[in-house]
């Protein structure tokens, strides 16, 4: 059964900063992994990716990284600002094979500092 | 546009009133699935269903029915909701394609139940 940590919990950094998130999983065999933003009461914002032949995914600002042989992946974040403030939740396909869902980590809260 | 919906948003309802969260995605997507979200436990799924009448359980499937007479709705049946089963719900819909079961998100459902 695959399950999904992510570290930190929670981070307060100042606007500009470059900073990584962190994701583990323990299922290898996974088909893809996403990153998704949630602000406070809202919804699910899907920011990137990655399918299991991929390495990384860029978007913008944000670099996400896949290494499946140590169940890792980071989100990087360059040049932080206050409208980044939001939990970020790392997914990991599930053990099935991909189409049975997703596994989620319980986010890291991030809050960027004016 | 390609979306998945949900119905109603918000709902307050009373201990026991059978109730029906609708879910539904104009993708031709196989696969969907629900998902609840509560503080401190992260996001769960709930039920998945790889095609039409095909479901199977999540990691937190009591209290809760579902069923999937056509490929495009996906309702979530809470046939006698509990204050427990107070939570943010999301329905996902994915395919096997290009972007291999890249799951794309509902807005949520706001319950409660008192």
């Amino acid at each position: 059964k695959q399950e999904v940590t992510q570290i930190p919990a929670a981070l307060s950094v100042p606007e500009g900063e470059n900073l990584v998130l962190n994701c583990s999983f323990t299922d290898s065999a996974i088909y893809n992994l996403q990153w998704f933003r949630q602000d406070p009461g809202k919804g699910l914002t899907s920011l990137l990716l990655i399918q299991s032949s991929q390495r990384e995914q860029t978007s913008g600002r944000l670099n996400a990284s896949l290494d499946k042989s140590s169940g890792r992946s980071t989100l990087y974040i360059a040049a932080s600002q206050p409208g980044d403030s939001a939990t970020y939740l790392c997914a990991a396909s599930n053990s099935g094979g991909g189409a049975d869902g997703l596994t989620f980590g319980k986010g890291t809260h991030l809050i960027i500092q004016p | 546009e390609a979306q998945v919906t949900q119905n109603p948003r918000y709902l307050i309802t009373v201990t026991g009133k059978k109730l029906t969260v609708t879910c539904s995605q104009n993708m031709n997507h196989e696969y969907m699935s629900w998902y609840r979200q509560d503080p401190g436990l992260g996001l769960r799924q709930i039920y998945y269903s790889m095609n039409v009448e095909v479901t199977d359980k999540g990691d937190v499937p009591e209290g809760y029915k579902v069923s999937r007479k056509e490929k495009r709705n996906f309702p979530l049946i809470l046939e006698s909701p509990s204050p427990n089963q107070t939570s943010l719900y999301f329905c996902a819909s994915s395919a096997r394609g290009r972007r291999s079961y890249e799951q794309y998100f509902g807005p949520g459902t706001r319950l409660t139940v008192t």
